[in-house]
């Protein structure tokens, strides 16, 4: 079974609109980290968000948001005013254990974001 | 943040020959590190972890004969494809773990485009 799913294969938004990309995960693991990544087509992985599964609050970074609804096991990406610049790959990643886990991330399958002038 | 190179940024080589990618972690030791693979648009699949000072370990379906991986020292991981054929070309991204005081987070290097021809 898929333990990230990133449903969305391309997405399009306006310039200065925002937009959410879709991430959901399945872990019987109480204790697992969220993490959001940027490829753009240069190839380097910019790490955007972080979110801990005990972490009460949604985290925040800048124009970043994670929406994170644990019932749900989601962990939607939310980018407020979209610039050009953010046209890219975007990958939602998984890391199971606790903060100090040697586990390995797990990505999805990624969503290309497409921002139009 | 902390800093992750890889070298060379790209290379081409003919078919039969190997391949050697070294993986650095600039400013911080990095007992762990991982080996991704990325074909064009898709996700990055993790082919081996390897810890400084002990054999690798890979990921099912990854060749160990095929793709050599030492990890020498806390600041260097390679990555060497044998006998390399045109399957084998691909985006190769290595990632460093570094601890922190309240756990470990993972580095990305910037990737590493070899075309076998």
């Amino acid at each position: 079974a898929q333990k990230i799913t990133q449903t969305q294969p391309g997405m399009f938004v306006q310039e200065k609109e925002a937009v959410t990309l879709d991430c959901t995960y399945d872990t019987s693991d109480p204790s697992y980290g969220l993490f959001w990544y940027k490829q753009p087509s240069s190839g380097e992985m910019i790490f955007l968000i972080y979110q801990g599964s005990y972490d009460q609050q949604n985290a925040t970074e800048g124009r970043y948001s994670l929406n994170f609804q644990k019932a749900r096991k989601s962990a939607n990406l939310v980018i407020s005013a979209s610039q050009l610049g953010d046209s890219a790959m975007y990958f939602c990643a998984m890391r199971e254990g606790n903060a100090g886990s040697a586990r390995q991330l797990t990505f999805g399958s990624g969503t290309q974001l497409t921002v139009l002038p | 943040g902390a800093v992750v190179s890889q070298h060379p940024s790209w290379v081409i080589c003919k078919s039969g020959t190997s391949v050697k990618i070294e993986c650095r972690s600039l400013d911080f030791q990095a007992t762990t590190m991982f080996w991704y693979r990325q074909f064009p648009k898709q996700s990055l699949m993790l082919m081996a972890t390897s810890n400084e000072g002990s054999k690798a370990t890979y990921e099912q379906g990854v060749e160990k004969d095929k793709f050599l991986i030492n990890h020498a020292s806390l600041t260097l991981s390679t990555l060497t494809v044998t006998s390399a054929h045109p399957e084998d070309s691909s985006f190769y991204i290595c990632s460093a773990r570094k601890r922190l005081a309240g756990g470990t987070e993972q580095y990305f290097g910037p990737g590493t485009r070899l075309t076998v021809t």
